[in-house]
């Protein structure tokens, strides 16, 4: 089974400000992990994944995150945001065999201020 | 390609009524899912269905009921609405490649009062 924790239910930050969101997750299995973001009144939208590889993964919108293994962590960043990344972020967990659903982090509010 | 697609957007339904709750999907995936957003809760998952005929219960089915008699749509059902019902529900789809990615419906909000 798996389970994530979003570690902050909500970040206010200002405006071109650099902003981190984190993320750990337990699994007995190897995972692929997601970034979804939902902007108000919307569904979720895929920011970012990663399945293999670099452990440093790009989405949209300026956005990165890296995997660490060694933490179980998959903490999302951002440099300098804006006031439209103002959004609800959420980490997402899904066995990357054999499995086709997809565990939700509770999810973590960002707001940006001017 | 419109991607999934949900009705109503809105709802407001009395204790003990009942509705149906339609997704639709036009990218041809196997997988559907229906979720209920809850605040501070993130997603939980209700039902799903990896196939056209079939469906399974997820982590919260007690209340709801569904069918997939068409590959392109996943109905939610509520036989006898509760106020704890009320809530925003989001439909997903996942094609066949392993990556999991889902896509969402832009939700419906429900208030069952």
């Amino acid at each position: 089974a798996q389970s994530v924790t979003q570690l902050d239910s909500q970040v206010p930050v200002f405006e071109e400000a650099p902003v981190e969101l984190r993320c750990n997750y337990s699994s007995s299995v190897s995972v692929y992990l997601f970034w979804y973001v939902q902007y108000p009144n919307q569904g979720l939208q895929l920011l970012l994944k990663y399945l293999s590889g670099s452990t440093l993964v790009k989405g949209i919108n300026g956005f990165e995150a890296e995997f660490n293994k060694s933490q179980t962590s998959f903490h999302l960043r951002k440099p300098s945001v804006h006031i439209s990344d103002t959004a609800e972020y959420f980490c997402a967990v899904s066995p990357n065999t054999g499995g086709f659903k997809t565990i939700f982090g509770a999810g973590t509010r960002l707001f940006v201020k001017a | 390609n419109a991607g999934v697609t949900q009705t109503p957007k809105f709802r407001v339904l009395k204790t003990g009524q009942s509705m149906t709750l339609l997704c639709a999907q036009d990218m041809n995936h196997e997988y559907m899912y229906w979720y209920r957003q809850d605040p501070g809760m993130g997603l939980r998952l209700i039902h799903y269905s990896v196939g056209e005929g079939t469906t399974a219960k997820g982590e919260v089915p007690d209340g709801y009921n569904v069918s997939r008699l068409k590959k392109q749509n996943f109905l939610l059902g509520l036989e006898s609405a509760a106020p704890s019902q009320t809530s925003v529900y989001f439909c997903a789809s996942k094609g066949p490649a392993g990556n999991n990615e889902q896509f969402f419906g832009p939700g419906t909000r429900l208030t069952v009062l």
